[in-house]
């Protein structure tokens, strides 16, 4: 099947600093990224769909200049969270398909911990 | 956005059968269906395009009542490796058409 890949796994961070996260599509070309935010037990918060080439679209109350996500390759997508703060601190998982509304794999995610 | 999942914790013991259904307030292009274990990734399970469709994969199959704007997925025989918490995406239609919208889950936990 498909594999997806984040690094890194894990990321403590003081506040203030900002924190990049990779995900990478190891075996196929993920023309579509996608980016979810995941509070303990709870769902998986669609946070913004990114496309490679093109500008990411947010969700509602997502902000776009602290979630800045840039998807330059068909094989890499990169999430930075910008001046965290401890309230920042969650799971943060993508997933990657081949197209727009095609079957997502998601990578293992990074868990951000923001001091 | 987000579909509502029923119910939100099934206790089984081996061999048991588990229902869970999802049903959405808006209308669907698709339903996919996830299972993720603690700490890890969620693993794709199965996709249902057409209303009406019904898929199994191993003892574990769903439907979609595109209608209805629900879908369930049914586990039968369960085994130790079902638990986990299982998750439905769905896919509205229009301008949301791509992205998945996920319910806040259903943890399964089955007992030997």
């Amino acid at each position: 099947g498909a594999v997806v890949s984040q690094h890194p796994s894990r990321v403590i961070c003081k506040s203030g600093t900002s924190v990049k996260i990779e995900c990478r599509s190891l075996d196929f070309q993920a023309t579509t990224m996608f980016w979810y935010r995941q509070f303990p037990k709870q769902s998986l918060m669609l946070m913004a769909t990114s496309n490679e080439g093109s500008k990411a679209t947010y969700e509602q109350g997502v902000e776009k200049d602290k979630f800045l996500i840039n998807h330059a390759s068909l094989t890499l997508s990169t999430l930075t969270v910008t001046s965290a703060h401890p309230e920042d601190s969650s799971f943060y998982i993508c997933s990657a398909s081949l197209d727009s509304g095609d079957t997502q794999y998601f990578g293992p995610g990074t868990r951000l911990t923001v001091l | 956005q987000q579909p509502v999942q029923s119910p939100q914790a099934v206790i089984l013991r081996e061999g048991e059968d588990a229902v869970i259904n999802c049903s959405s307030s808006k209308a669907l292009y698709s339903v996919h269906w996830y299972r993720q274990k603690h700490g890890e990734a969620p693993v794709f399970l199965m996709i249902l395009l057409k209303g009406g469709e019904q898929k199994g994969h191993e003892k574990i199959s769903a439907s979609f009542n595109e209608k209805k704007q629900q879908s369930s997925l049914y586990l039968t025989a369960s085994q130790l490796s079902y638990s986990g918490t299982y998750f439905c995406g769905t896919e509205g239609r229009g301008s949301t058409l791509g992205r998945l919208y996920f319910g806040r889950g259903t943890q399964l936990t089955v007992w030997p």
